[in-house]
């Protein structure tokens, strides 16, 4: 299947710092990835739709200014937690649809965001 | 917009029995149903998916069965092994993904 590649998987930082995640797709181009946020022993929790070359689409109680989302390319998204505090620790995980067979939607690693 | 239930939220079973998983979903445009295995601290991983104009799905231990009328599909794991101790996650397509609220299946050797 396609490839999604996410990057740091593990993350450790002070309160009040910037964390920035990349995800990329490795193989596909990707017009559209997914953001999401998953806390232990839940679901997954959409953030926001990152559109390449526009906006992106944040979810309802997600703050846009909070959690800030650049698609500058086909193949990369990138989400920045800004002025982190712990309670922005999780785990944050991106996904793209692939534009191939039946456009399935495959996952990045994951990124453990520890804030201190 | 969409809303995906799924049931049990945990299940354990014994080596070799059957596990089945249940989602409901609510918007009869949704059109395409995956399902996603995640081992702890790993991604979701695609495992099976089903399209709104099939019925049901089977790939060796596992299938996957669809009721457009009802609005619910389920996901089966047949002859289950310890490998097969994760959390599932089904999913429902419209316009976007909507996940279910995982399932955390413990298959006790």
């Amino acid at each position: 299947g396609a490839v999604v590649s996410q990057h740091p998987s593990r993350v450790i930082c002070k309160s009040g710092t910037s964390v920035k995640i990349e995800c990329r797709s490795l193989d596909f181009q990707a017009t559209t990835m997914f953001w999401y946020r998953q806390f232990p022993k839940q679901s997954l929790m959409l953030m926001a739709t990152s559109n390449e070359g526009s906006k992106a689409t944040y979810e309802q109680g997600v703050e846009k200014d909070k959690f800030l989302i650049n698609h500058a390319s086909l193949t990369l998204s990138t989400l920045t937690v800004t002025s982190a505090h712990p309670e922005d620790s999780s785990f944050y995980i991106c996904s793209a649809r692939s534009g191939q067979g039946h456009g399935e939607l495959f996952f990045g690693e994951g990124s453990r965001l520890t804030v201190l | 917009g969409e809303n995906v239930e799924q049931h049990p939220s945990t299940l354990s079973v014994q080596e070799g029995d059957s596990a089945v998983i249940k989602c409901t979903y609510s918007d009869s445009a949704s059109n395409y149903f995956p399902w996603y295995k995640q081992e702890l601290g790993k991604r979701p991983q695609l495992i099976i998916d089903i399209r709104s104009n099939v019925g049901e799905k089977k790939d060796q231990r596992i299938a996957v069965t669809l009721n457009k009328t009802a609005k619910h599909f389920s996901l089966h794991i047949t002859e289950t092994q310890p490998e097969d101790s994760a959390v599932y996650f089904c999913a429902a397509y419209g316009n976007q993904f909507y996940f279910g609220t995982g399932t955390s299946l413990t298959v006790i050797p």
